[in-house]
């Protein structure tokens, strides 16, 4: 079964935009959701990760929106740049288990010059 | 540097052949893991172990065995390849304990013929 659920699966952005990207999980066990980007040729990298205690992180230009009642996060990219272009995994995990993590299907993104 | 190295970059085997996938991590973390990325299904998570000589079996073990001698090394081993198990293979390591976030290696690519 697919505990964590990404949508959507590719994405077309405008220089400039707005990128969201969104992931529903199952296991109210999980206690800390991290998001990786994954350029081509290269191993994922960790961006940024919220711990449930809190409803948004901000990175930068990187925000995690995070709604607990719902089982749902988001990441929000602002002012999308043709650098960003990657793919981006979210993921969930249970801070007894280490870095196990489970993650969803992955989104395409494609920012436009 | 964190560094997770992983053998080869590019893998070419026959079906029925015994292959084995190596990576070596110097950043002294317990944790190492072994995940396997499909277009569509993000990355799923074959084997991890918590210590030297410790397994445990991931989501999608079937077909696939590891080995943890040392601290710095966990293999892979696809004890007798088939078409189905070609696929993008990836390497992470993490502590234990202390932080959630996964070093990743670059990646194998294995092409089973």
């Amino acid at each position: 079964q697919q505990q964590v659920k990404q949508s959507p699966q590719s994405l077309i952005v405008q220089k400039g935009g707005i990128s969201i990207i969104n992931c529903a999980y199952e296991n109210t066990a999980f206690d800390y959701f991290p998001w990786y980007q994954q350029f081509p040729g290269k191993g994922p990298a960790l961006l940024i990760a919220i711990r449930p205690d809190v409803s948004e992180k901000k990175e930068g230009r990187f925000t995690i929106s995070f709604n607990k009642s719902a089982k749902q996060f988001s990441l929000h990219i602002m002012d999308s740049q043709p650098g960003d272009s990657a793919t981006y995994f979210c993921a969930a995990s249970i801070n007894n288990q280490g870095g196990k993590l489970i993650f969803g299907q992955g989104t395409e993104l494609s920012v436009k010059p | 540097d964190v560094k997770v190295t992983q053998s080869s970059r590019y893998l070419v085997k026959r079906t029925g052949e015994k292959v084995f996938l190596e990576c070596v991590q110097d950043m002294d973390h317990e944790n190492m893991f072994w995940y396997r990325q499909d277009p569509g299904l993000g990355l799923r998570l074959i084997y991890f172990s918590y210590d030297v000589k410790m397994k445990e079996k991931g989501d999608i073990p079937e077909g696939y065995s590891v080995s943890r001698e040392k601290k710095e090394r966990f293999s892979l081993i696809l004890e007798s390849a088939s078409t189905n198990q070609t696929s993008m293979y990836l390497c992470a390591s993490s502590l234990y304990g202390v932080s959630n976030e996964a070093f990743f290696g670059q990646g194998t690519r294995l092409t089973v013929v």
